[in-house]
């Protein structure tokens, strides 16, 4: 049984910064890890697929990273703004299937 | 592309009374749809999914019989909290699946979600 587990819970950064937040997951046999975005009471935004094929994908400035081996994902952000304050979760497929695995999420909260 | 409209955004009901939640797909079609749960600082739970034309397969523990999920058409599934009591107080989210597209078919499009207080 997949399960998902995100480190650090929160994280509190001045504004510039590159961050980097950390996921992993037990079921080696993941066919996607993704990356959300969900601001408070809202939605998620979808911010990043790996695929199990690839080891990692870049949209602006963010990279995220994907090691099946070491059942690990990196959320890479660079130069972080104020407007990147939100909950970040990770997601991973579970016994190949499409059902996602969410873990717990991070709060991050960048500061002007 | 691959907008997912959920509705209503926010309900108060009494207990005891039932509530609908939609789930649109508005510009694809979509074969799969799931539904999940975010109690106050924990992660989305996936309770079902909902397969178009067929009945949706639940997750261990969530009864079938009062979560009535319906996806009668390729771009509409509806969730019903039957006889909702105030532990089902939550954040309840669908997702649609893109049909069709091999490269997408297992990207799942979010729609904003659902709170659901019962008093």
């Amino acid at each position: 049984k997949q399960e998902v587990t995100q480190i650090p819970a929160a994280l509190s950064v001045p504004e510039g910064e590159n961050l980097v937040l950390n996921c992993s997951f037990t079921d080696s046999a993941i066919y996607n890890l993704q990356w959300f975005r969900q601001d408070p009471g809202k939605g998620l935004t979808s911010l990043l697929l790996i695929q199990s094929s690839q080891r990692e994908q870049t949209s602006g400035r963010l990279n995220a990273s994907l090691d099946k081996s070491s059942g690990r994902s990196t959320l890479y952000i660079a130069a972080s703004q104020p407007g990147d304050s939100a909950t970040y979760l990770c997601a991973g497929t579970q016994g190949g299937s499409e059902k996602l695995v969410f873990g717990k999420g991070t709060k991050l909260t960048v500061n002007p | 592309g691959a907008v997912v409209s959920q509705h209503p955004s926010w309900v108060i009901c009494k207990s005891g009374t039932s509530v609908k939640i939609e789930c649109r797909s508005l510009d694809f079609q979509a074969t799969t749809m799931f539904w999940y749960r975010q109690f106050p600082k924990q992660s989305l739970m996936l309770m079902a999914t909902s397969n178009e034309g067929s009945k949706a397969t639940y997750e261990q523990g969530v009864e079938k019989d009062k979560f009535l999920i319906n996806h009668a058409s390729l771009t509409l599934s509806t969730l019903t909290v039957t006889s909702a009591h105030p532990e089902d107080s939550s954040f309840y989210i669908c997702s649609a699946r893109l049909a069709g597209l091999r490269l997408a078919k297992n990207i799942q499009y979010f729609g904003a979600g659902t709170r659901l207080s019962v008093l």
